[in-house]
């Protein structure tokens, strides 16, 4: 299975808003509603920000939402952060039990 | 407190075999969804493959490049998920990350490096 899309990187200024696409296939993001989005900051194990496209785990801020149009889930965080500057990366559930990731995005915050 | 431990990395030689384990605690690894996911060095993480909880059947599904080659397991007795890996390839080379399956808790990872 082909990883989803994602830009590599994109930046922004504290306390602007960044929307960071992951575009898949009706295979993956498209046919189903499990898309999750991961932060990893450098060095560090990957967290769960947001699950079930748009579902976001107790503890994490209400600054980061998803989305799902189509084949392209989407991740925005407003208000941007210097702690937000991190790697960001997609992932869905995909035809024949298997799940699938983005290659990443690099986010700066300016 | 869920806490998931991963161990067995280290350094093998091309089409060797390595098992990495994850010990859990905070939770029994028989009635999770369990997956396994790698980030080779500099790059992206990519998905290895996931167990069933064994009330739904305890069926295991991988990811193409390593079908054949990587079976993942649990013990239940040591409340323990392994990853068993044969036939190694340079491009194997990756931290190895154990994770409940809807990615809500990660392991630290392990690094595993094939090479000769």
């Amino acid at each position: 299975q082909s990883a989803l899309t994602q830009p590599a990187s994109v930046s922004g200024s504290p306390g602007q808003s960044i929307t960071i696409s992951c575009t898949g296939t009706s295979s993956d993001v498209g046919g189903y509603n499990y898309v999750s989005w991961y932060q990893q900051h450098p060095g560090k194990a990957p967290k769960l920000i947001i699950s079930d496209v748009s579902s976001r785990p107790s503890g994490v801020s209400t600054r980061f939402s998803g989305s799902k149009s189509g084949n392209t889930a989407s991740l925005t965080i407003s208000g941007l952060q210097a702690e937000d500057e991190a790697d960001y990366y997609c992932s869905s559930y995909s035809s024949s039990n298997t799940r699938v990731f983005g290659g990443g995005t690099k986010l700066t915050v300016l | 407190e869920v806490q998931l431990v991963e161990s067995g990395g280290g350094l093998v030689k091309p089409e060797g075999s390595l098992r990495l384990s994850c010990a859990a605690s905070g939770f029994t690894v028989t009635d999770a969804w369990m997956s396994w996911v790698r980030q080779a060095p500099g790059k992206g993480l990519e998905w290895v493959g996931r167990i069933a909880s064994k009330p739904d059947g305890g069926t295991s599904d991988y990811a193409a490049p390593v079908k054949g080659r990587f079976t993942i397991s649990r013990e239940d007795s040591k409340n323990t998920l392994y990853l068993q890996m044969n036939s190694l390839k340079t491009e194997d080379t990756a931290v190895y990350y154990c994770t409940t399956d809807g990615g809500t808790h990660w392991g630290q990872g392990t690094l595993v490096t094939v090479s000769s």
